[in-house]
């Protein structure tokens, strides 16, 4: 089944602990890409990679790094976790040949930082 | 300035009841125009996409269609099944998509 994961999916974490959200798919997508879900801001576009060792910032990096080492991982990764970065955050990989439109969209990873 | 607007925030249908769902845009240089849907604890699933004005894309009750400044989501005869949030996004040069906030649906029997 074709699909994109994201683990885990809830997490709760303190200020400054850093953490790593996985995400894997077996599409063999070379485009991916992670946004986050605000109330009233809807989804935004963090970083996004066109393949791998290629990463680009979206439209709200600021406090996130990603790395892709592997075409099927992309985790992101929040070094010093602020209050501000609760959020619903969203994994997607893309058709070939279609940018980031035609995406599939991970089940989603709640993160809640105090 | 939102570039994207969807409207309305949220509606309720009865089961049959058919509507549709607005999604105005104000970027140029538009390069596709995107139909999601999410369902609540979920990730977007893709629906559509329109690329030039006068172009309509049908799937089972839903039907997009698009003009040079907003794009419809026709929902004929409903079904409960059909309640979720409608996601438009735009793709504009050089850009990561642009979403708006989204439509509630309630479509109850």
């Amino acid at each position: 089944e074709a699909q994109v994961t994201q683990n885990p999916r809830y997490l709760i974490t303190v200020t400054g602990k850093k953490l790593t959200v996985t995400c894997s798919q077996n599409m063999n997508h070379e485009y991916m890409s992670w946004y986050r879900q605000d109330p009233g801001l809807g989804l935004r576009q963090i970083y996004y990679s066109m393949n791998v060792e290629v990463t680009d910032k979206g439209d709200v990096p600021e406090g996130y790094k990603v790395s892709r080492k592997e075409k099927r991982n992309f985790p992101l990764i929040l070094e010093s976790p602020s209050p501000n970065q609760t959020s619903l955050y969203f994994c997607a990989s893309s058709v070939p040949g279609t940018g980031d439109t035609e995406a599939f969209f991970g089940q989603g990873t709640r993160l809640t930082v105090v | 300035e939102d570039q994207v607007t969807q409207s309305p925030e949220a509606l309720r249908l009865q089961e049959g009841e058919s509507s549709s769902l607005n999604c105005s845009y104000t970027v140029s240089g538009l390069r596709g125009l995107f139909w999601y849907r999410q369902d609540p604890g979920k990730g977007p699933e893709f629906l559509f996409t329109l690329y030039s004005a006068g172009e309509e894309k049908e799937k089972e009750r839903l039907k997009a269609t698009l003009t040079k400044k907003e794009s419809f989501l026709h929902i004929t005869a409903p079904k409960p099944e059909d309640s979720a949030t409608y996601l438009c996004a735009v793709n504009q040069a050089g850009t990561a998509l642009i979403f708006g906030k989204g439509t509630t649906l309630s479509v109850s029997s």
